[in-house]
């Protein structure tokens, strides 16, 4: 079954402390996405990334870390969370336009994962 | 600033009844996406139109985009309890852009 894939699904944790949410695809998708939703803020792009080592800032990028060393993966790394990253978080993958296409980056979205930062 | 901005932003309906929820914008989009999400779930798309003036049904609901590619609409004919949701659109501005921008929603209720 296709899927996108995020772990863990709820997470209370301190101010301060480490953390990383994962995010796994099968799809064979090259575009992946953290984004952060937020009552009255709507959908917000954390980082995206357009493929295995590229990734770059979306519009609330700060206090977040990602990487892509796989394909698959994608995981979100809060080095010193604080309490105004509790937020429902959404990973999501999708193909990437290629030269001379138009396919528009259509996103499938994981479960979320519900985090509080006390 | 909203880069979409989606209207309105509440809708609270009668089984039965039609609606029309918008997506505006003063920036040219290359495609714009509709999701929908229920409550504790990831958004789910709906359908994605490209070209200028594009019209796509998808059952009982039709989804238009704007001449200028400035604005979408979504129509639901007879909407029924299980249309209860949020409502999402997201644009991708294209060229060298690769950044997916989501309106905040509109949350539609559909009363039985």
């Amino acid at each position: 079954e296709a899927q996108v894939t995020q772990n863990p699904r709820y997470l209370i944790t301190v101010t301060g402390k480490k953390l990383t949410v994962t995010c796994s695809q099968n799809m064979n998708h090259e575009y992946m996405s953290w984004y952060r939703q937020d009552p009255g803020l709507g959908l917000r792009q954390i980082y995206y990334s357009m493929n295995v080592e590229v990734t770059d800032k979306g519009d609330v990028p700060e206090g977040y870390k990602v990487s892509r060393k796989e394909k698959r993966n994608f995981p979100l790394i809060l080095e010193s969370p604080s309490p105004n990253q509790t937020s429902l978080y959404f990973c999501a993958s999708s193909l990437s336009s290629g030269a001379g296409e138009r396919r528009p980056y259509e996103q499938y979205f994981g479960p979320g994962t519900r985090l509080t930062v006390t | 600033t909203q880069l979409l901005k989606q209207s309105p932003q509440f809708l609270s309906i009668q089984e039965g009844e039609n609606l029309t929820v918008y997506c505006n914008s003063s920036s040219v989009f290359s495609s714009l996406q509709w999701y929908r999400q229920e409550p504790g779930e990831g958004p789910v798309l709906l359908v994605t139109v490209v070209t200028g003036g594009e019209v796509k049904k998808l059952k009982r609901l039709t989804f238009q985009f704007g001449d200028a590619r400035k604005d979408s609409s979504l129509h639901i004919t007879a909407a029924q309890p299980g249309d209860t949701g949020l409502y999402l659109c997201a644009g991708v501005r294209g060229g060298s852009n690769y950044k997916l921008t989501f309106g905040k929603g509109t949350l539609l209720t559909v009363n039985p």
